[in-house]
């Protein structure tokens, strides 16, 4: 799978919107990007994926340049709850009828002030 | 529909016990994975169970054991333990077929602390 690179932490207003960016230059043609957050105490949740297109849900939106090499998570109106470690993942879409495994990296901390 | 669920929350042991966390996964997945998560780190993985076998293995020592039971419940047996092993440890489950669209969920983790 391919390595991402994400900046360790962050800081955002509440009410505002959370552009947490993630570097994956190395990602090949059938990696996906992964975005999970874990808030403290708790384990991993997961938010959003994709493979080229922009994507939304009702937690975020992922934007992915079109070269593939970079993606950005945006929370639209970050909240005090939305305060959690935010993990970057690519791996390779399913292949064949084998499970995957996740390679976490350390995160970006996200700091949603009040 | 319950989530996955792991127990115990938390556990306390010494160096050289042998401990068993238990993992329960999200009802319609068939497939556990375990991840170790020490302090200000994130996830690594350790194996994946599915079909009652271990399928993969990350980078970790034989004293890392696990099992799947008939209704995809799973444990990880630690052996001989050290101080480094105080982690959070979390399942993830999933569905062997579910493909990308059908991400692993997590429980909340078991907290192993060996003093």
């Amino acid at each position: 799978d391919a390595k991402t690179t994400q900046p360790p932490s962050m800081d955002c207003a509440e009410g505002r919107a959370a552009n947490l960016p993630c570097n994956h230059s190395t990602i090949s043609g059938n990696e996906y990007v992964y975005w999970y957050r874990q808030i403290h105490s708790q384990g991993p949740q997961y938010i959003i994926h994709g493979l080229k297109n922009n994507e939304t849900n009702e937690m975020a939106s992922l934007i992915i340049t079109e070269d593939r090499k970079s993606s950005t998570l945006i929370l639209p109106h970050a909240t005090l709850r939305d305060t959690a470690v935010y993990y970057c993942i690519v791996r390779v879409a399913w292949v064949g009828g084998s499970n995957y495994k996740l390679t976490f990296g350390k995160g970006t901390l996200l700091t949603v002030n009040p | 529909d319950a989530g996955v669920t792991q127990s115990p929350t938390h556990l306390i042991k010494t160096r050289g016990q042998q401990v068993t966390l238990r993992c329960s996964p999200k009802s319609g997945h068939d497939t556990v994975s375990w991840y170790q998560q020490a302090l200000g780190q994130g996830p690594q993985f350790i194996f994946q169970y599915y079909e009652e076998e271990e399928r993969q293995r990350g980078n970790f020592p034989d004293r890392f054991s696990g099992h799947q039971y008939p209704n995809y419940s799973s444990e990880l047996n630690v052996n001989a333990l050290l101080l480094g092993d105080s982690a959070l440890y979390l399942c993830a489950s999933s569905h062997r077929y579910g493909g990308p669209n059908q991400p692993q969920h997590f429980g909340d983790g078991t907290r192993l602390s060996i003093l």
